[in-house]
């Protein structure tokens, strides 16, 4: 039981280059979430998935998209990184009046 | 739009002391808060949670007090120790999502 498994854990791209970080729960909740957190700031909603099938922007989501590929994988892309999205990226499974449980992070240096 | 708050962005204690990390929150229609822990370099882990017909709620070390009528929360830890030193973030459950505050650093010295 990995719980909420996040890849890479590090990832270095170049202004403009695009990629996709990849998130996998095996707790078998609906909802699932996509945060970033920035140096003294608390995590940020980028978009959250309430089930299969369906997405919905948060808070800052400018700049990104999300698949949520079936219940287990909800993954973020971000097709032309810049450097304001230097981040920490969480993903999290839960929540919705229970408790969320998050990954290890990603750590993301746009250069 | 409406968000969670700390009020305190670091505190530092000496090991054994009790330690109140507070929190305030301003969506009145909130019914579940929680409390998480995040050690660097790792994901938040849950410490404890409380929904809103509740004032308290008791924990290994930990207590979590809720005061509707100000919208303010609090985090106790009984004798702290150095392995508490860590952010501590409250969050609140709006039905779909979770909205943290920015967290408090709390320093534990030996």
């Amino acid at each position: 039981n990995a719980g909420v498994t996040q890849t890479p854990k590090f990832q270095v791209l170049k202004t403009g280059q695009s990629m996709t970080l990849q998130c996998a729960q095996d707790m078998n909740h609906n909802s699932m979430y996509w945060y970033r957190q920035d140096p003294g700031m608390g995590l940020r909603l980028i978009y959250y998935s309430a089930s299969e099938g369906t997405t919905d922007k948060g808070e800052v989501p400018n700049g990104y998209n999300v698949s949520r590929l079936n219940k287990r994988e909800f993954s973020l892309r971000l097709e032309s990184a810049a450097p304001s999205q230097t981040s920490v990226y969480f993903c999290a499974c839960g929540g919705v009046n229970t408790e969320a449980f998050f990954g290890q992070g990603t750590r993301l240096t746009v250069v | 739009g409406e968000n969670v708050g700390l009020h305190l962005p670091t505190l530092s204690v000496q090991e054994g002391d009790n330690s109140i990390i507070n929190c305030a929150y301003s969506n009145s229609a909130s019914d579940y808060f929680i409390w998480y822990k995040q050690e660097s370099g790792k994901g938040p882990q849950f410490i404890i949670d409380i929904r809103s017909n509740m004032d308290k709620r008791q924990g290994q070390r930990v207590t979590v007090l809720l005061n509707k009528t100000v919208k303010h929360l609090s985090l106790q830890i009984a004798a702290t120790q150095p392995g508490d030193s860590a952010v501590y973030f409250c969050a609140e459950d709006g039905y779909s999502t979770l909205t943290f505050g920015k967290g408090t650093m709390l320093l534990v010295s030996p």
